[in-house]
């Protein structure tokens, strides 16, 4: 069953380090997202991509994160600099239509990437 | 207010027993979803539904959009069913992401 990768599965870094977090969506699907997870916390809308460009993005989602399908098959998150409160499950999604499409729109997730900034 | 109220929050359960998890939401959607994460971390989609009923094995999953509700049954439950399960709305007009519930962890005891 075709399935999304995420790497790494868990990242430290240092405060103010740049982090990038990949991800490989299913390679039919045409809608890619970013989610988070703090520890205890719900899931937290990050961002959308679809069509090369961002669709949709969260508040959460400052100058400080960027997105990109560099090569057609890998989608990036990156965090530029990172801080204390950037530690969260990060999670890689992917949709072959908008997630309210009836038979198209369910959402595949990633395993997560774990991010720990100290 | 969260926007995706669960409950119970935490839910024990003996093998065997009939479980269900309530889902009610206050804004209009144009579709719901239900989530299973495991112990590990990942999540999987379980069902994604605008209307009506769907089933997939043990699993039921019902919506009432006028009432804003939502069910998640587990019928004959066992103990590998023991994950938190979330659900997730897609608010109706042009966006497309997904507000979550805050989940339910669900244990079943053999």
């Amino acid at each position: 069953e075709p399935e999304v990768t995420q790497t790494p599965s868990h990242q430290v870094t240092q405060m103010g380090q740049e982090v990038i977090l990949r991800c490989v969506p299913i390679s039919n699907h045409l809608y890619f997202y970013w989610y988070r997870q703090i520890l205890g916390q719900k899931v937290e809308f990050l961002v959308s991509f679809y069509n090369n460009e961002i669709s949709e993005k969260s508040e959460i989602f400052d100058d400080q994160f960027s997105v990109e399908r560099p090569d057609g098959s890998n989608f990036t998150l990156k965090i530029r600099s990172t801080k204390l409160e950037d530690s969260a499950m990060y999670f890689c999604a992917s949709s072959r239509s908008y997630t309210g499409a009836a038979n198209t729109g369910e959402l595949f997730f990633g395993e997560g990437s774990r991010l720990t900034v100290l | 207010k969260n926007e995706v109220e669960q409950s119970p929050q935490n839910l024990t359960a003996q093998e065997g027993e009939f479980i269900t998890i309530n889902c009610s939401y206050s804004v209009g959607i144009s579709a719901l979803h239900w989530l299973q994460q495991h112990p590990g971390g990942g999540i999987v989609s379980l069902f994604m539904l605008s209307s009506g009923k769907k089933k997939h094995g043990r699993l039921i999953a019902t919506i009432n959009i006028q009432e804003k509700h939502s069910s998640l049954h587990i019928t004959a439950s066992h103990p590998r069913d023991s994950a938190v399960y979330i659900c997730a709305v897609r608010a109706g007009g042009a966006t497309n992401k997904l507000i979550f519930g805050t989940g339910t962890l669900l244990a079943v005891q053999p």
